[in-house]
């Protein structure tokens, strides 16, 4: 059974924290992402990962860095968190390139507070 | 731009009823559509994944279509049930070249709810 795992369910931090978002999948897929989900905005990707220590932005990265020193592996890094940051987080994977006629699979989901 | 729109917004049936969720897309040159399920507060569990060169893909009581030509998909929900209220998800693979890399486009979503 595929699986993406995302490490918490929900967070609280405060404003100014640094903050670490871990994702972790089994399926040796190449392509990993991050998006946030809002009321009204819809999901919304703020980066992806193409291979080992490769990233591009997405459509919101502002705020955000990312990093993959493992295939499996997938980290978003809020350098100095705020209000506004408080959302629910998706990790994605799926396979590269090569296979692109295949499905991307999700994690459950971080719940960010940021008071 | 590319873009995805479903319609509609929220959906209310009573239980057993057929009902149709729609996806429509701004650039008819796409890899694949995939459809999802989201239950509140919870990931995103894929229902179906429908490639460019189908017309239609099954999945129990789902099926969902895809008319590449005019940027159309629908999602067929046979003889509802009040657990296949969630917001479905539809999202969009663009062939945009070069480092496309697979990133999907999601609609806003359809809430629909069945009720007994």
């Amino acid at each position: 059974d595929v699986k993406v795992t995302q490490s918490s369910r929900y967070l609280v931090k405060r404003t100014g924290e640094k903050v670490f978002l871990e994702c972790v999948q089994d399926m040796d897929h190449e392509n990993m992402f991050w998006y946030r989900q809002d009321p009204g905005l819809g999901l919304r990707l703020i980066y992806f990962s193409y291979d080992v220590k490769m990233k591009e932005k997405g459509d919101i990265p502002e705020g955000y860095s990312v990093s993959r020193e493992k295939k499996e592996r997938f980290s978003l890094i809020l350098e100095s968190a705020s209000t506004n940051q408080t959302s629910m987080y998706l990790c994605a994977s799926s396979p590269g390139t090569v296979k692109m006629n295949t499905e991307a699979f999700f994690g459950q989901g971080t719940r960010l507070t940021v008071v | 731009k590319q873009e995805v729109t479903q319609i509609p917004a929220a959906l209310s049936v009573p239980e057993g009823e057929n009902l149709v969720l729609n996806c429509s897309f701004t650039d008819s040159a796409i890899y694949n559509l995939q459809w999802f399920r989201q239950d509140p507060g919870k990931g995103l569990t894929s229902l179906l994944l429908i490639q460019s060169s189908q017309r239609e893909q099954t999945s129990g009581r789902l099926n969902a279509s895809l008319d590449k030509s005019s940027g159309r998909s629908t999602l067929y929900i046979a003889a509802s049930q009040p657990g296949d209220s969630a917001t479905y998800l539809c999202a969009v693979r663009f062939n945009a070249g070069g480092t496309s890399y697979g990133k999907l486009t999601f609609g806003q979503g359809t809430i629909l709810t069945v009720h007994p």
